[in-house]
């Protein structure tokens, strides 16, 4: 099975920061990889699908990338309503395999 | 609009079984490959098991840790998921999600203890 590592599993940052998280695959996957963001008490709502496509309603802010084995999330300017849990998730033909979660604290 | 409503929740002791249902509405289950998520107070999420959509013959696959306990089914009829849990133990106790990957329900909590 494919293993997702994310990282890193928590970071504080400020409002207006540019934030970085990644996550890598233990071995190439296609584009079947899609971001995350939970609050707490609140279910999962999805940012990003096919590693790039900006879900509807969601700030342009907000952007993935990467291919093979190495996928990002980048949050342009932290704003306060971001500060939550993240989440990268693969999924394929049999499976979905989520990444570990990154918290995003205020700094 | 899209509502994935998950219910059947509750207490149950070690051992013991329960069902849980994702009604939907908006939204055709047949159509969707549909999965459920849970997620320990704390902790990330994890992936159980999934229903292909009709199309797809609606086979099921299992993540190893539920595979020989829990089971996911769909009634068209009533535009239903289930997850059906047996031989529950006291690590099963999270919330419970639906989801297709772009829909998700509310969550449902299960608690398993003596």
């Amino acid at each position: 099975d494919i293993q997702m590592t994310q990282s890193p599993s928590s970071l504080s940052a400020s409002v207006g920061d540019r934030v970085t998280i990644t996550c890598r695959a233990s071995q190439a996957i296609r584009n079947d990889l899609g971001w995350y963001q939970q609050k707490p008490g609140k279910a999962p709502q999805r940012l990003i699908y096919a590693v790039s496509s900006l879900q509807s309603g969601v700030p342009s802010r907000f952007s993935g990338s990467g291919s093979g084995t190495e996928f990002t999330l980048t949050i342009s300017s932290l704003q306060p309503e971001d500060f939550a849990t993240y989440y990268c998730l693969h999924h394929n033909y049999y499976l979905w395999t989520f990444g570990q979660g990154t918290k995003v604290e205020i700094k | 609009e899209v509502q994935l409503v998950e219910s059947g929740g509750g207490l149950v002791k070690p051992g013991g079984s329960l069902r849980l249902s994702c009604a939907a509405s908006g939204f055709t289950l047949s159509n969707a490959w549909m999965s459920w998520v849970r997620q320990v107070p704390g902790k990330g999420l994890e992936w159980l098991g999934r229903i292909k959509s009709k199309t797809n013959g609606g086979a099921t696959d299992y993540a190893a840790p539920v595979k020989d306990r829990f089971t996911v089914s769909r009634d068209d009829s009533k535009n239903t998921l289930y997850l059906q849990m047996s031989s529950l133990k006291t690590e099963d106790t999270a919330v419970y999600y639906c989801s297709d990957g772009g829909y998700w329900g509310q969550g449902t909590q299960v608690t398993v203890s003596s």
